[in-house]
């Protein structure tokens, strides 16, 4: 199992410009997650999927950031216009559809708005 | 969610028994306890879970007490590459986790 994938695993964008990350879970798990790490903020989850419906998007801090997943087997975040302020590591995670199991996280994408 | 509060930092040496204590007074009938390590540069990684009790694998050691409002994570004969942040988390993995600020270990010669 190759784990969670995600691509690129370095963006560099103009302020303005949109930037689009993506994400391929594990296969056979029921959960998606994306999450944003800062210095100032830590780790903070945006949105999540089950079975590719969006369950909780109340962490999507404005309408520039959209989800989306396709299939089982693909979600994207896309920031448009992006800003300064965005720039963070975006982590995606994927879990089993048990009440007790972990998540698995991707290596994330180093995101620098400049 | 329940709450957690851990302790910012901790210092250790190389070879010594490492224990990071997690508060969750808070905690629901239902609740897991799950513990994450991350590295620089890396996602969080999952480490260990528990319902109860005591919970051993091969990278560390929960203890839970019978109230469950706290937990010890225990790290045996730490080295050099156990410097990490490290997170506690309470949930089922039906919901969203938060992770809380960390602990962040740094692990000495």
């Amino acid at each position: 199992d190759a784990g969670v994938i995600q691509s690129p695993r370095h963006e560099v964008t103009e302020m303005g410009q949109e930037v689009t990350l993506r994400c391929k879970p594990i296969s056979g798990h029921d959960y998606l997650f994306w999450y944003r790490q800062t210095m100032m903020r830590g780790l903070e989850l945006l949105i999540y999927f089950n079975n590719n419906v969006p369950i909780d998007d109340s962490g999507m801090p404005e309408d520039r950031f959209s989800a989306k997943m396709p299939n089982a087997s693909f979600s994207t975040l896309k920031i448009q216009p992006s800003e300064p302020r965005d720039s963070a590591v975006y982590f995606c995670a994927s879990s089993l559809n048990e009440e007790n199991y972990g998540y698995t996280f991707g290596s994330g994408t180093r995101l620098t708005v400049v | 969610l329940a709450k957690t509060t851990q302790p910012i930092s901790m210092d250790s040496y190389e070879g010594q028994e490492v224990n990071i204590t997690c508060s969750h007074n808070n905690i629901a009938t239902n609740d897991y306890i799950t513990w994450y390590q991350q590295f620089p540069s890396q996602g969080p990684r999952f480490i260990i879970q528990g319902y109860k009790t005591k919970v051993t694998n091969e990278v560390a050691s929960l203890f839970i007490p019978a109230d469950r409002k706290s937990s010890t994570l225990s790290l045996p004969r730490v080295s050099l590459s156990d410097t990490a942040v490290y997170y506690c988390l309470v949930g089922t993995g039906f919901q969203k986790l938060v992770f809380g600020t960390g602990t962040r270990l740094l692990v000495s010669p």
